[in-house]
């Protein structure tokens, strides 16, 4: 069965801190997709990255980073120079791929983060 | 740059009541989601729909529940006798592939059940 756990509940972080946010799963297959999300105060859920299973090199993207490991089915998530408006809640979420296309997506609990000026 | 649109963005009713959530996926997509969040927690998959039917539903999703694409554009989810617990935020998503890109979401429909 699949699972995304994000263990940080909540972090707080000082404005220009770098900061990480973990993503662990669990799947049974080989072939797999993940994601990062990131909702705002104002509700909407905002796309970030996907990341497949058969590439484990890691992204940048601005100051956002993602490191992906399949060792220890990892794939967190860093801010360098964090900022106020990053303050969010950020998912992590996994979908499977299925002979006829991917499952849904499955969702970890979230971690909100609040960056403080 | 085109978007999933929902309405309404907020809706109240009372418990018993039917409601009606809109969506308007992205107009070459052909896959086609509702999920819920109840406030506070995580986004939970409710079912999928391809070709003009259910392709995968949750346990969440039971009689309830409906979904209908009756024209070319929307995409409808059903509630048919609200609970309590029906409370949530419910973003519809929508994909042109089933098979690797992303989910676009919706800003969500914010459903409160009195």
């Amino acid at each position: 069965a699949q699972k995304v756990t994000q263990a940080q509940t909540e972090i707080s972080v000082v404005e220009k801190e770098d900061v990480t946010l973990d993503c662990v799963y669990e799947t049974r297959d080989t072939t797999y997709y993940l994601f990062w999300y990131k909702q705002p105060p104002s509700g909407e859920l905002v796309f970030l990255i996907r990341r497949n299973s058969f590439d484990e090199q890691n992204e940048i993207s601005g100051r956002y980073s993602w490191n992906f490991q399949k060792s220890t089915s990892s794939f967190n998530f860093t801010i360098t120079a964090s900022q106020v408006v990053d303050s969010a809640v950020y998912f992590c979420a996994l979908s499977e791929a299925q002979g006829s296309g991917n499952t849904p997506l499955v969702f970890g609990k979230g971690t909100r983060l609040s960056v403080i000026a | 740059e085109p978007e999933v649109t929902q309405t309404p963005s907020h809706q109240v009713t009372q418990m018993g009541q039917e409601v009606i959530l809109r969506c308007v996926p992205i107009s070459n997509h052909l896959y086609f989601y509702w999920y819920r969040q109840i406030l506070g927690q995580k986004v939970e998959f409710l079912v999928s729909f391809y070709n003009n039917e259910i392709s995968e539903k949750s346990e969440i999703f039971d009689d309830q529940f409906s979904v209908e694409r009756p024209d070319g554009s929307n995409f409808t989810l059903k509630i048919r006798s609200t609970k309590l617990e029906d409370s949530a935020m419910y973003f519809c998503a929508s994909n042109p592939d089933r098979v690797i890109y992303e989910q676009y979401f919706g800003p969500g429909t914010r459903l409160t059940v009195t």
